[in-house]
């Protein structure tokens, strides 16, 4: 299995509250992403990072912020937390070669609920 | 914008019946086609990934076809046993940085 690590694993908050998930490897991929997954949308990608420092928005990126100081961690950010992000949230890394064909390896998840 | 169709939503087999799942994606652009399992709770598993210049890949029990011009895949398993059920994604890189789109699964339950 690919060493990546979620924390927290699981976590209730309220409305309104700043909450940060992180992703940390141990395999040095260059590529990290974070996807969310709700029933009747599947998963869907929030933010990735393509290196130290560099990040972009994916599909569904409102509300949320992230950050990448270090090739092992990647930290997204909700800044005011909304019921609309109860979600299940996954971390995935990837070393892509030419024409990006390597394949994503995932996290365990974070289930996060905000009431 | 790309999107990804799975179908059937749900499946029950028996166990050792073979059986096809199927994946369609709107855009044919792609650089890639992967399928994941996923069980409940748990993180995704790759099981197999087409690059958009094959056809198909296999690997034990799963075969998976890529027909890239009709945008079309199938997943293939053969001899299905109780351990194979689980949820199962099919997901396309059709843009840069391996950003990837994603079906909504096909849930599959295999009873002895």
């Amino acid at each position: 299995d690919a060493g990546i690590t979620q924390s927290p694993r699981h976590k209730v908050t309220e409305t309104g509250t700043p909450v940060t998930l992180r992703c940390h490897q141990t395999e040095n991929h260059r590529y990290m992403y974070w996807y969310r997954q709700d029933p009747g949308h599947g998963l869907r990608l929030i933010h990735y990072s393509y290196g130290v420092k560099d990040t972009d928005k994916g599909e569904v990126s409102d509300g949320y912020s992230v950050s990448r100081s270090k090739t092992e961690d990647f930290l997204l950010t909700l800044e005011s937390a909304t019921s609309s992000q109860t979600s299940v949230y996954f971390c995935a890394i990837s070393e892509l070669g030419v024409s990006w064909t390597d394949t994503q390896y995932f996290g365990p998840g974070t289930r996060l609920t905000v009431l | 914008k790309q999107e990804v169709t799975q179908i059937p939503a749900a499946l029950s087999v028996p166990e050792g019946e073979n059986l096809v799942l199927n994946c369609s994606f709107t855009d044919s652009a792609i650089y890639n086609l992967q399928w994941f399992r996923q069980d409940p709770g748990k993180g995704l598993t790759s099981l197999l990934l087409i690059q958009s210049s094959q056809r198909e890949q296999t690997s034990g029990r799963l075969n998976a076809s890529l027909d890239k011009s009709s945008g079309r895949s199938t997943l293939y398993i053969a001899a299905s046993q109780p351990g194979d059920s689980a949820t199962y994604l099919c997901a396309v890189t059709g843009t840069s940085y391996g950003k990837l789109t994603f079906g909504q699964g096909t849930i599959l339950t295999v009873h002895p």
